[in-house]
C-alpha cells in the first residue's frame, strides 16, 4: 500500500514549456485534490476532483488543468509554465462523504522550477 | 470560508506540553476543525479533528470551547522530532478549508 505517489519529484523548466504531474493513489478514495505551496506559505488549493468523471477550480486555477483519468489517477498540466509557477506541488486524496470533512493523505510533493 | 488566526512561531523544551491556539471567528454550525502537521519537504499529515469539546488520540489532544470561536492543539511532552509546521483548518469539505501560514513549532533540547 504506498499510498499517494507522485511523479516526478523534480523538474526544472524553461519558460513556455509544458509538463504533465502524475499523481495517483492506492487507497480506493474518490477524491483528490492539487495544491501549491509556495516558500514559508500554506497550501493553496489548484483544483479538486470530488468523484472520478469531475473537476472543479480551487483557489488558484489560472495557468493549470487537470485530468481525472480514472479513480486512481489525478493529473496537474502546465502548458505554458511561467516562473511565477516555480513551487512545490502536492497531491491529496481523501474518501469524501457529503457534509463530513474526511481526512486527507498527501503525495511526498514534486519540486518545480521554471527559469 | 472561515478564516483561521494562529501565532506565526512557538518555541519549547523537550518534554513540555505545548498548547497552539488557533481562532475561527465566523466558523458556521457544519464546519469541522482539522489539524495537520507539516516537516520540511513532506507534505502535511493529518493530526485530529473535532466538532466540540475534547478529542483525544494517541497523538495529541483538541479543546474546542462551547461558542467553537476558537480551539486549541494540545502535544504533551514534544520532542525533538514534533519540529514542524501546524496548520489549523475550519470547513466542512475539504475543498472549502484553506491551509494559512500555519504555526511553525521548534523544540529545543
Amino acid at each position: 500500500n504506498a499510498g499517494v505517489t507522485q511523479t516526478p519529484k523534480f523538474q526544472v523548466l524553461k519558460t513556455g514549456q509544458s509538463m504533465t504531474l502524475q499523481c495517483a493513489q492506492d487507497m480506493n478514495h474518490n477524491s483528490m485534490y492539487w495544491y501549491r505551496q509556495d516558500p514559508g506559505m500554506g497550501l493553496r488549493l489548484i483544483y479538486y476532483s470530488a468523484s472520478e468523471g469531475t473537476t472543479d477550480k480551487g483557489e488558484v486555477p489560472n495557468g493549470y488543468n487537470v485530468s481525472r483519468l480514472n479513480k486512481r489517477e489525478f493529473s496537474l498540466r502546465l502548458e505554458s509554465a511561467a516562473p511565477s509557477q516555480t513551487s512545490v506541488y502536492f497531491c491529496a486524496s481523501s474518501f469524501f462523504i457529503a457534509g463530513k470533512t474526511d481526512t486527507q493523505y498527501f503525495g511526498p510533493g514534486t519540486r518545480l522550477t521554471v527559469l | 470560508l472561515a478564516k483561521t488566526t494562529q501565532p506565526i512561531s512557538m518555541d519549547s523544551y523537550e518534554g513540555q506540553e505545548v498548547n497552539i491556539t488557533c481562532s475561527h471567528n465566523n466558523i458556521a454550525t457544519n464546519d469541522y476543525i482539522t489539524w495537520y502537521q507539516q516537516f520540511p519537504s513532506q507534505g502535511p499529515r493529518f493530526i485530529i479533528q473535532g466538532y466540540k469539546t475534547k478529542v483525544t488520540n494517541e497523538v495529541a489532544s483538541l479543546f474546542i470551547p462551547a461558542d467553537r470561536k476558537s480551539s486549541t492543539l494540545s502535544l504533551p511532552r514534544v520532542s525533538l522530532s514534533d519540529t514542524a509546521v501546524y496548520y489549523c483548518l475550519v470547513g466542512d469539505k475539504n475543498n472549502d478549508m484553506r491551509f494559512g501560514a500555519g504555526t511553525r513549532l521548534t523544540v529545543k533540547p
